[in-house]
């Protein structure tokens, strides 16, 4: 298995823009979170999914952040409009379920300008 | 929520050393995983390790849930052993997962 998929790597964009991730969890995993890490807070979870289904979206941290999971193996993280205070690794991780241990992709680094 | 301490927060190895890193927890978990972030920024599972015994290779784990505290081993670490090791913990509720501080490891060679 390729692991948990992210795209793109890196991003840069201007405030104001809008700036999608994107997430392909393995293949058979029922779980895929969405994570940012930054110096001051640390990783944060914004939001997961149970078999496609958004079940907390508590840590999403305002109206300007979406995400979606259409299929099994795909879900975006959207932000619009980007602000500086956005910039962050953003991580996408997927798990079978709840006695097993998650699979983190490589990240996206989103700086915002 | 549950509260996570990592110890020590830096550590500086020669290549060869052995090293325990620690992570107490305030509270019962029903979930506990090591991670190591390497350089690179990437994020690998270690161990999935709620209680017990854990070996892969040169690292082992052992979590004694009973006394809410795990320990993480590195035996004759290597300069690729270098980056940040967390500790998370968490219950059923995967919104109530949390991650340590970490431990900065450096390997010199």
């Amino acid at each position: 298995d390729a692991g948990v998929i992210q795209s793109p790597r890196h991003e840069v964009t201007e405030m104001g823009q809008e700036v999608t991730l994107r997430c392909k969890p393995i293949s058979g995993h029922d779980y895929l979170f969405w994570y940012r890490q930054t110096m001051m807070r640390g990783l944060e979870l914004l939001i997961y999914f149970n078999n496609n289904v958004p079940i907390d979206d508590s840590g999403m941290p305002e109206d300007r952040f979406s995400a979606k999971m259409p299929n099994a193996s795909f879900s975006t993280l959207k932000i619009q409009p980007s602000e500086p205070r956005d910039s962050a690794v953003y991580f996408c991780a997927s798990t079978p379920g709840h006695f097993y241990g998650y699979t983190f992709g490589s990240g996206t680094r989103l700086t915002v300008v | 929520g549950i509260q996570v301490e990592q110890s020590p927060p830096d550590l500086i190895l020669q290549e060869g050393a052995n090293s325990t890193l620690r992570c107490n927890f305030s509270d019962s978990v029903n979930n506990l995983q090591w991670f190591h972030q390497n350089p690179w920024g990437q994020l690998i599972n270690l161990f999935y390790i709620p209680s017990g015994t854990k070996q892969n290779g040169r690292l082992s784990a052992t979590t004694v849930a009973t006394e809410r505290y795990s320990l993480l081993y590195i035996s004759s670490s290597q300069t690729t052993d270098s980056g940040v090791y967390f500790c998370a913990v968490g219950g059923y509720n995967f919104n109530k997962f949390y991650f340590g501080s970490g431990t900065k490891l450096n390997v010199k060679p």
